[in-house]
């Protein structure tokens, strides 16, 4: 196991609503970052948080917002959900693994707008 | 034309096969080459990792990268039914870790 966690598994929404998807990292792995893979797709880069502070984004609007809290937990919101967002939500966890930092993905939430 | 281009199969195999599963890149400045399994269900595994061209080789499991053809190859020795999944190939540039993902090839290895 990677010692990535994610709430909740599964999670149906409708069209307009508001989501959260949280995840938890092991401790001392500072970088945290969250993805959105649609069926039959590779996972696309929505932003990565370092010490609590985005520090990059992908292709995705404001709507998509995140936090990182000290305890190495995080959060996704997306607000107006829209059809397209239907997707597993995948958070990752980075760490240095010998001379090489890692990814440790998390199990994944999956997402069904309706 | 995507970044990182996969075929996503599937590619069904006989059990003891050897499984060659590709990638192609457009971005020259791609230097982290990695391959991911994704078992159904669950989040990517990193299987190997390889900086810049050459071979890499981890038990049955053995990484080719060929940056002048822009080219990575994941090769499966004595495949097992075990080994059915989805392999997802991903590259990054120097600084941040932040790779992209190519769309991932499902394999299925029958007994």
């Amino acid at each position: 196991e990677t010692g990535v966690t994610q709430s909740p598994t599964h999670l149906i929404k409708t069209r307009g609503q508001q989501v959260t998807l949280r995840c938890s990292s092991q401790s001392g792995h500072n970088t945290v970052s969250w993805y959105q893979q649609a069926l039959g797709q590779g996972p696309q880069f929505i932003f990565q948080y370092y010490r609590e502070e985005e520090n990059g984004r992908g292709n995705f609007p404001p709507r998509f917002s995140g936090l990182q809290f000290p305890n190495y937990s995080s959060e996704l919101n997306v607000n107006a959900l829209e059809l397209d967002d239907s997707a597993l939500y995948l958070c990752a966890s980075t760490a240095q693994r010998g001379a090489q930092e890692t990814q440790y993905f998390g199990p994944g939430t999956r997402l069904l707008v309706l | 034309q995507k970044e990182v281009e996969q075929d996503p199969g599937p590619l069904s195999v006989p059990e003891g096969a050897i499984v060659s599963l590709n990638c192609t890149y457009s971005n020259s400045a791609f230097q982290y080459f990695m391959w991911y399994r994704q078992y159904s269900r669950k989040g990517p595994e990193l299987l190997m990792y390889t900086y810049s061209s050459g071979n890499k080789e981890d038990g049955r499991f053995t990484a080719q990268v060929d940056k002048s053809s822009k080219y990575i190859s994941l090769f499966i020795r004595d495949s097992q039914p075990s080994d059915s999944a989805t392999y997802l190939c991903a590259m990054s540039s120097g600084g941040s870790y932040i790779p992209t993902f190519g769309r991932g090839t499902s394999l299925i290895v029958h007994p």
